[in-house]
């Protein structure tokens, strides 16, 4: 079946610095692929989303392009702050019958004033 | 904004014990999702559902019973809790057809 895979359980970072958080999908269609952020005590939001190939996502600084070819979809932001410590989480939208999203496991985010 | 709400917020009980959440959801979205959130599995969806009277089996159903009763509410049912069934536990709802899912505040629940 389709399945989200997140490479990094933990990054650890100082203010400023830049992020890469690495996503890659296995499917057999054409998913949507999406990023959402989880703050301490609440339930995850979207970040945002891509459909196509070579479409490019953003929101609050962070991006990802979708890549086909490489199945992957990575985070990145050029600068983090340390309100940007947070879960994040990849996602994949499927649509075999009905929607869901399949989830990967998540990289929790530390980033140290 | 779209709301989701889900009670209790906490949950204490003991192996075997019958168990319900509870959603609900203003959004007048058709689908509504549970998932289970542990570490290193990140969010496991359970069950989910399209419309009132629907019910879909997502990833990880065992042990788990759900009915959307309503458009609006949507109930994850444990009849005979395990320890393995404590986790923290997500409602979601979302219009379908690739569209983003709006999540509850979660309920944690401890299975002692």
């Amino acid at each position: 079946g389709d399945s989200v895979t997140q490479t990094e359980g933990q990054v650890a970072l100082s203010e400023e610095d830049f992020l890469t958080i690495h996503c890659n999908y296995s499917a057999s269609g054409y998913p949507a692929l999406f990023w959402y952020v989880q703050y301490p005590g609440e339930g995850p939001q979207f970040l945002f989303r891509a459909s196509r190939d070579k479409e490019k996502g953003s929101s609050r600084g962070f991006e990802a392009t979708y890549d086909k070819g490489t199945t992957s979809f990575h985070l990145r932001k050029a600068s983090v702050q340390e309100s940007d410590s947070a879960v994040y989480y990849c996602a994949l939208g499927d649509y075999s019958g009905s929607w869901q999203l399949i989830f990967g496991s998540g990289t929790q985010l530390t980033v140290m004033p | 904004e779209a709301a989701v709400t889900q009670s209790p917020r906490n949950k204490v009980t003991v192996t075997g014990g019958n168990v319900t959440l509870s959603c609900r959801q203003t959004n007048s979205h058709n689908y509504m999702y549970w998932y289970r959130q542990d570490t290193g599995h990140g969010l496991r969806l359970i069950h989910y559902s399209y419309g009132a009277g629907n019910l879909q089996i997502g990833d990880v159903p065992d042990g788990y019973k759900a009915t959307r009763t309503t458009q609006e509410d949507f109930f994850l049912l444990l009849e005979l809790a395990s320890p393995s069934q404590t986790s923290l536990y997500f409602c979601a709802s979302s219009g379908g057809g690739a569209e983003t899912l709006y999540f509850g505040s979660g309920t944690r629940l401890t299975v002692l």
